[in-house]
């Protein structure tokens, strides 16, 4: 089946310090993959997707490329902040499942980051 | 937009005990799940449901129950509770994006419930 390896944390960096969360996945077919944030208290968020190889999603200075050939979805932002300190969970859907399963998410084990001023 | 409401947001529960916990949506979403999210573990699908009166298992689906008599509604029953089932319990929704065929599909999640069985 499907599934979802994230890189285990946690990560502490210094404010302004450049991030990487390493994700790759193994699918049996052309999944659709996201980037979920989790805020301390809070449910997940959608913070990027990408939908086809080489889509590079972005949104909040932090960004991640489909890369087929590696099946990989790495998380990357310049300049991290404090407020950025949360889970980050790598995770995919399979689109041509949807109707039959909805849209079941395969999610990574999640990765927590603190950022320190 | 209150979006995907999960009630409680805490419990705790002896070992034994049965119990209901409510996810509403107001957002006319066909597709909706139960995910539990374990430390390492990512969140992993209890049980899912394409649209009311349709509901499937996920991967971990046993010692739950699921219903759904409306399209805003999809409650999680716990029949028996184990200290196994300790876990914080998140309820999702999304549409069916037909335009895209489903690829841009964002799930939208309640900010979950804290359970502890003792």
């Amino acid at each position: 089946g499907d599934s979802v390896t994230q890189m285990e944390g946690p990560v502490t960096l210094s404010e302004e310090a450049f991030l990487t969360i390493n994700c790759t996945y193994t699918a049996t077919g052309y999944p659709s993959l996201f980037w979920y944030v989790q805020y301390p208290g809070e449910g997940l968020q959608l913070l990027l997707k990408a939908t086809k190889a080489d889509d590079k999603g972005s949104n909040k200075g932090f960004e991640a490329t489909y890369r087929k050939e590696t099946t990989s979805f790495h998380l990357e932002k310049g300049s991290v902040q404090v407020s950025d300190s949360a889970v980050y969970f790598c995770a995919l859907s399979d689109p041509s499942l949807i109707k039959a399963a909805g849209n079941k998410l395969t999610f990574g084990g999640g990765t927590r980051v603190l950022v320190k001023p | 937009n209150a979006g995907v409401t999960q009630t409680p947001k805490f419990q705790v529960l002896k070992t034994g005990q049965s119990m209901t916990l409510q996810c509403a949506q107001d957002m006319n979403h066909e597709y909706m799940s139960w995910y539990r999210q374990d430390p390492g573990m990512g969140l992993r699908l209890i049980h899912y449901s394409v649209g009311a009166g349709i509901t499937d298992q996920g991967e971990v689906p046993n010692g739950y129950n699921v219903s759904r008599s409306t399209t805003e509604d999809f409650p999680l029953r716990l029949l028996s509770a184990a200290p196994s089932q300790t876990s914080v319990y998140f309820c999702a929704s999304s549409y069916s994006n037909r335009r895209t065929g489903g690829l841009n599909t964002e799930a939208f999640f309640g900010q979950g419930t804290r359970l502890t069985v003792v």
